[in-house]
């Protein structure tokens, strides 16, 4: 199956500041990346789906300023937290959608701001 | 949004029993899938059935799946300690760029 690689693992800054975290599809070029959000004991909720070369789109009440999506390549989509709060403080995770149904998932980044 | 509810929430048997979670969902469904995730980390893929498919099983795990009341069940047999996670259901509604919706997910802890 394919490989995804997300970056940093876990993070922690200070409110206010920006904060970016990587996925990378390592085996396979993916035009669609999906990113959740996962808030403590809660289940994985779907923030937006980042399209390579275009705009992402966004689940509604997720702010589009505040979180950008950068598709750039078929390899790599990037989640900027930007002017993070401490209700920002989530694990996010990433995933890309396989040539079937099944989908692979990167490793997650838990982001703390304090 | 998510599709719906998995129950029970929260799960705590011996090492040794089976473990039945259950999952519904609300919408039309292509596939759908369990996965399980360790405390705070990323989610391992555990099996997928079709919506066309009724019982599948691999290894210690069995998933059943009836769409006439939008429900599917993971059943774990012979539990062991390692088991212990939070387990989730995810439906797609199509092959393809279409991304999961999760189930609120069911906490298992297995005692030795």
């Amino acid at each position: 199956g394919a490989v995804v690689s997300q970056h940093p693992s876990r993070v922690i800054c200070k409110s206010g500041t920006s904060v970016k975290i990587e996925c990378r599809s390592l085996d396979f070029q993916a035009t669609t990346m999906f990113w959740y959000r996962q808030f403590p004991k809660q289940s994985l909720m779907l923030m937006a789906t980042s399209n390579e070369g275009s705009k992402a789109t966004y689940e509604q009440g997720v702010e589009k300023d505040k979180f950008l999506i950068n598709h750039a390549s078929l390899t790599l989509s990037t989640l900027t937290v930007t002017s993070a709060h401490p209700e920002d403080s989530s694990f996010y995770i990433c995933s890309v959608p396989g040539q079937g149904a099944e989908a692979f998932f990167g490793q997650g980044t838990r982001l703390t701001v304090v | 949004s998510q599709q719906g509810e998995e129950d029970p929430q929260a799960l705590s048997i011996q090492e040794g029993e089976n473990a039945t979670m259950n999952c519904s969902y609300k919408t039309s469904i292509n596939n759908l899938q369990w996965y399980r995730q360790n405390s705070g980390r990323g989610l391992v893929h555990l099996i997928l059935i079709r919506s066309n498919e009724r019982e599948k099983h691999s290894g210690r795990l069995r998933v059943t799946l009836d769409t006439s009341k939008k429900s599917s069940s993971l059943l774990i047999t012979a539990s062991r300690a390692a088991d212990t996670a939070s387990y989730f259901c995810a439906t797609d509604w199509a092959s393809g760029n279409t991304p999961l919706v999760f189930g609120k997910g069911t906490r298992l802890s297995v005692i030795a």
